[in-house]
């Protein structure tokens, strides 16, 4: 069972409009949650983060949502930029627990 | 600045052959783990290690090893090599394993088994 799900394989966003992407968990343990940009050929790099305590983090042109309510959690780039096109994956984690759960990602296509 | 390294880059193994997977990080970091990626899904935490000498088992530990004698060295060790084996290997390192804790990965080892 898949305790992260990120349900689009794919988004396409026109350059300098909104890029949402969103993932869906189901433990309600889940205390910290990631977001990880990867390019091909590459592993994956930290983008952003937020705790279960909060319901939104904010670095620059990202913005993470977390609706625990829903047991849902958006990333917003504003605005996108060619450089963003990659695959973007969410991460879940229990305080009590090292371990990463991650859904199988979403790739981004920003069109110039 | 080198971060978290791996080799080889790419590898082909027959079923039953047996390869070490090399990883090294050079941020002094206490904790390290193994994930593999299958095409089409998250990563999947293999062996994780919290210091020298001590590691333990993640999600998917059958049919691998680890061992941690160093900081530095975290290698993965498959013994009797499977199809189901072939996928995307990528280490990881972090300092503090907390929640907060941002985990640094290597540029992967892509593993086929024929």
């Amino acid at each position: 069972d898949q305790q992260v799900k990120q349900n689009s394989p794919s988004l396409s966003v026109q350059e300098g409009r909104i890029s949402i992407l969103n993932c869906d968990y189901t433990n309600s343990m889940f205390d910290y949650f990631l977001w990880y940009k990867k390019y091909p050929a590459e592993g994956p790099t930290f983008l952003i983060s937020i705790s279960s305590i909060k319901d939104k983090n904010e670095d620059g042109r990202f913005t993470v949502f977390l609706n625990k309510s829903a047991k849902h959690l958006s990333l917003h780039i504003v605005p996108s930029q060619p450089g963003d096109s990659a695959v973007y994956f969410c991460a879940a984690k229990d305080g009590s627990n090292y371990q990463l759960i991650w859904g199988a990602g979403t790739k981004l296509i920003i069109k110039p | 600045n080198a971060g978290v390294t791996q080799t080889p880059k790419f590898r082909i193994l027959k079923i039953g052959q047996s390869m070490t997977l090399q990883c090294t990080q050079d941020m002094n970091h206490n904790y390290m783990y193994w994930y593999r990626q299958d095409p089409g899904m998250g990563l999947k935490l293999i062996y994780y290690s919290v210091g020298a000498g001590i590691t333990d088992k993640g999600e998917v530990p059958n049919g691998y090893n680890v061992s941690r004698s160093t900081t530095e060295d975290f290698p993965l060790r498959l013994e009797l090599a499977a199809p189901s084996q072939t996928s995307v290997y990528f280490c990881a390192s972090s300092s503090q394993g907390g929640a907060a804790d941002t985990q640094y990965f290597g540029p992967g080892t892509r593993l086929t088994v024929l």
